[in-house]
């Protein structure tokens, strides 16, 4: 099973709400990725979790805040988002953060109004 | 930091039409190589990778790519596309970070789309 489910697949909040992204996996890899893509673009990394810690913050604003509360989950908490953070969010995870394939989530398409 | 570029951003094809797409990549340390694909409301999936060893590598549904490393290259093929080929192709490259870690960085796709 190669599967990276992620919740809700839609989201439309105001630029006042605090709402959450989650992500599961149950291929017991030890590392999470969020991505962000927008449309007609490459996905572009967020944040990296190794066994459950923070390894990589791409210097993401800070009204983005990940958490990892055990190896098969992984939250993405938002918070006075902008307009322009609208955008499909996908989660990943692989073995371990040593060059293996990452497997994808089918993403949440935010939109902030 | 490593950068990876597609040359093609569409292409058209005819059913049963050869299908070649070019990657290049920018990093002199250890890299392992990807391709994924995306389907019209779908997913990424990983169509085939390079880790080491022959550099001609199969994937799903028929494709494969090549490795040359002189050249920073790994182009994706396929001898007679379907239809249902009709998606967007990423090229990734994974690099260790100096810092340690590593990093998948996206080409920025080949938006492909198959005529019956």
């Amino acid at each position: 099973d190669t599967e990276v489910t992620q919740t809700p697949k839609h989201l439309v909040m105001g630029m006042t709400n605090k709402k959450s992204l989650k992500c599961e996996q149950h291929m017991g890899h030890r590392a999470m990725y969020w991505y962000k893509q927008k449309a007609k673009k490459p996905p572009e990394l967020m944040f990296v979790y190794s066994y459950e810690k923070l390894s990589i913050n791409e210097s993401v604003p800070s009204r983005f805040s990940p958490e990892c509360p055990n190896s098969s989950l992984l939250n993405l908490h938002l918070h006075a988002l902008q307009p322009e953070d609208s955008a499909l969010y996908l989660c990943a995870s692989s073995q371990e953060v040593r060059l293996r394939e990452q497997y994808f989530g089918p993403g949440t398409r935010l939109t902030v109004t | 930091a490593q950068s990876v570029s597609q040359h093609n951003h569409h292409v058209i094809l005819s059913e049963a039409a050869s299908l070649e797409l070019g990657c290049n990549y920018s990093y002199g340390g250890t890299v392992n190589l990807f391709w994924y694909v995306q389907y019209p409301g779908q997913h990424l999936q990983l169509l085939l990778k390079y880790f080491s060893g022959d550099p001609l590598v199969k994937g799903i549904k028929g494709f494969e790519a090549e490795f040359i490393k002189s050249k920073f290259s790994f182009n994706l093929r396929k001898p007679s596309v379907q239809w249902s080929d009709t998606a967007e192709y990423f090229c990734a490259v994974n690099a260790l970070l100096t810092g340690g870690g590593n990093k998948l960085t996206f080409g920025t796709g080949t938006q492909l789309k198959v005529e019956l």
